[in-house]
């Protein structure tokens, strides 16, 4: 049970390149998310997921496209690379329970380290 | 708006001293809470969760907070520190929306344990 696998561990981009950072995860959650960290920001949400198929946008979306074709994948792009999307990128999920109600704790993946030159 | 506050952006203590870390939140419903701590270079941890009842909840490691409503406050606490304990610590509330469930975190509170 690897919990969630985040893909590369770094990153290096010039401006106006695109890539995509790899999150799966192997628990079965039907909540992914990705977030970025900044310094003094803390987390900010850049998309969710509730299940394959349905994706929506969090505080910080523009600049970045995803997708959920299966459970367990939940890929980040980004279109064209710019120096304020230099941060640390963090996929997590959850597990969402019988009764819709969403309080089951985030599991984390390790992280993307991206910077953009 | 949901939103969460982690008034100490750093906090330092001797190790073996107790440790305090506040956490406040704005939320219209009874919120889901959340501690997570994370060490450099890793993902975050989930120290413990408040979901409902007894306000003073255990978690990992030793540590323990305690949910008090009239002051939407949920401060994490530790008796005796150890020099492992320094990381990052990061307060959260879950917040269920129509369309999906929402986490929103506090800055964070670096810990520094000097021996």
């Amino acid at each position: 049970n690897a919990g969630v696998t985040q893909t590369p561990k770094f990153q290096v981009l010039k401006t106006g390149q695109s890539m995509t950072l790899q999150c799966a995860q192997d628990m079965n959650h039907e909540y992914m998310s990705w977030y970025r960290q900044d310094p003094g920001m803390g987390l900010r949400l850049i998309h969710y997921s509730v299940g394959a198929g349905i994706t929506d946008q969090g505080e910080v979306p523009n600049g970045y496209n995803v997708s959920r074709s299966t459970t367990e994948d939940f890929p980040l792009r980004l279109l064209s690379a710019a120096p304020s999307q230099t941060s640390v990128y963090f996929c997590a999920s959850s597990y969402r329970d019988r009764e819709d109600v969403y309080n089951s704790p985030l599991h984390f993946g390790n992280g993307t380290r991206l910077t953009v030159t | 708006a949901q939103s969460v506050t982690q008034p100490d952006i750093h906090i330092t203590v001797s190790e073996g001293a107790s440790l305090e870390l506040r956490c406040n939140y704005s939320y219209g419903a009874t919120p889901y809470l959340f501690w997570y701590v994370q060490s450099p270079g890793q993902g975050l941890q989930l120290l413990l969760k408040y979901f409902s009842g007894d306000t003073l909840v255990q978690g990992i490691k030793g540590f323990e907070a305690e949910f008090k409503r009239s002051q939407s406050s949920f401060n994490l606490r530790k008796p005796s520190v150890h020099w492992s304990d320094a990381a990052e610590y990061f307060c959260a509330v879950g917040a269920p929306t129509l369309t999906g469930n929402q986490f929103y975190f506090g800055t964070g509170t670096s810990l520094t344990v000097i021996p």
